[in-house]
C-alpha cells in the first residue's frame, strides 16, 4: 500500500458519457501528478498540481479533460464526451519521503 | 523533449542476474527511479539513485549511475520467477521509458 488511493479502479462507460476519477494522495505532500498509460506503453504525464495550483498541462490533456484540487487534498480528473481513444489506466502519484514518488493502482477505463 | 530509452524485452533463467539498462537525456534530475509492474498492476517503486551517486545496493538490487554517459542500469541477482513484469526507468522528472519486460523461465 502506497498511500495513494484512487477510485474507481475500474470504469465501463459508453462512448459520449463523461467519467471522472478521483485520487487521494499521500496527506502533507503538496505535490499531485496525474498519467496515462496505454497497454504496452509506459505512463505518460498529464498534468500536475501544487497545492491547489494546477501548474503544468500536457498537450495530451484536450479540452475534454479536466483535473482539479480544490482543497490541496485530494483530485478529481474529469473526461467528457468519452471517446474510444481515452481507454487507459489513469494513475495519480504523489511524493513520499525524500522526493520519491509513489503512485496508486490506477483507474482502468474502458469507453465502449 | 526529454526521453527516455530501454531496450523492450530482456529473458532470463531463474537463478541468473539480469541487467536493465537505461539512456536518459534529461541532465538536471535529482534523483532517477526504477518502477516494477506487474501485470494489471499499478507501479511499484522498486529503488532510486541519487545524481550524485555511482552505485546503490539494495538487496537483490544494484542501480549503476554514470552519469556523464546519462546510463542508468538495474541489476537483479538471483532472478526469481516473481520478478518476471515490466521495469521503468524513470527521471526526476517524472518521463518514463517504454519499459523493459523481464521474463524468468524456471
Amino acid at each position: 500500500d502506497t498511500g495513494v488511493s484512487q477510485n474507481p479502479r475500474h470504469k465501463i462507460t459508453k462512448r459520449g458519457q463523461n467519467v471522472t476519477f478521483r485520487c487521494d494522495p499521500i496527506s502533507e505532500h503538496n505535490r499531485l501528478y496525474w498519467y496515462r498509460q496505454t497497454l504496452g506503453q509506459g505512463p505518460e504525464f498529464l498534468t500536475y498540481f501544487q497545492n491547489e495550483a494546477q501548474l503544468e498541462k500536457s498537450r495530451l490533456l484536450s479540452d475534454r479533460f479536466s483535473a482539479e484540487r480544490p482543497k490541496g487534498s485530494f483530485s478529481t480528473l474529469e473526461i467528457q464526451r468519452t471517446e474510444q481513444g481515452d481507454s487507459a489506466m489513469y494513475l495519480c502519484a504523489s511524493p513520499g519521503e525524500r522526493d520519491t514518488i509513489y503512485f496508486g493502482e490506477g483507474s482502468w477505463l474502458t469507453v465502449v | 523533449g526529454e526521453d527516455v530509452e530501454q531496450s523492450l524485452f530482456l529473458s532470463v533463467r531463474e537463478g541468473d542476474s539480469s541487467v536493465i539498462n537505461c539512456t536518459y537525456t534529461d541532465s538536471s534530475s535529482t534523483y532517477l527511479y526504477w518502477y516494477k509492474q506487474e501485470p494489471g498492476a499499478g507501479l511499484q517503486l522498486l529503488t532510486y539513485i541519487f545524481s550524485n551517486m555511482d552505485m546503490k545496493q539494495d538487496q537483490r538490487l544494484t542501480v549503476l549511475l554514470n552519469k556523464k554517459d546519462k546510463h542508468l542500469s538495474l541489476r537483479i541477482a538471483d532472478t526469481q520467477t516473481g520478478d518476471s513484469a515490466i521495469y521503468f526507468c524513470v527521471t526526476g522528472k517524472l518521463i518514463f521509458g517504454q519499459g523493459t519486460t523481464l521474463q524468468v523461465k524456471p
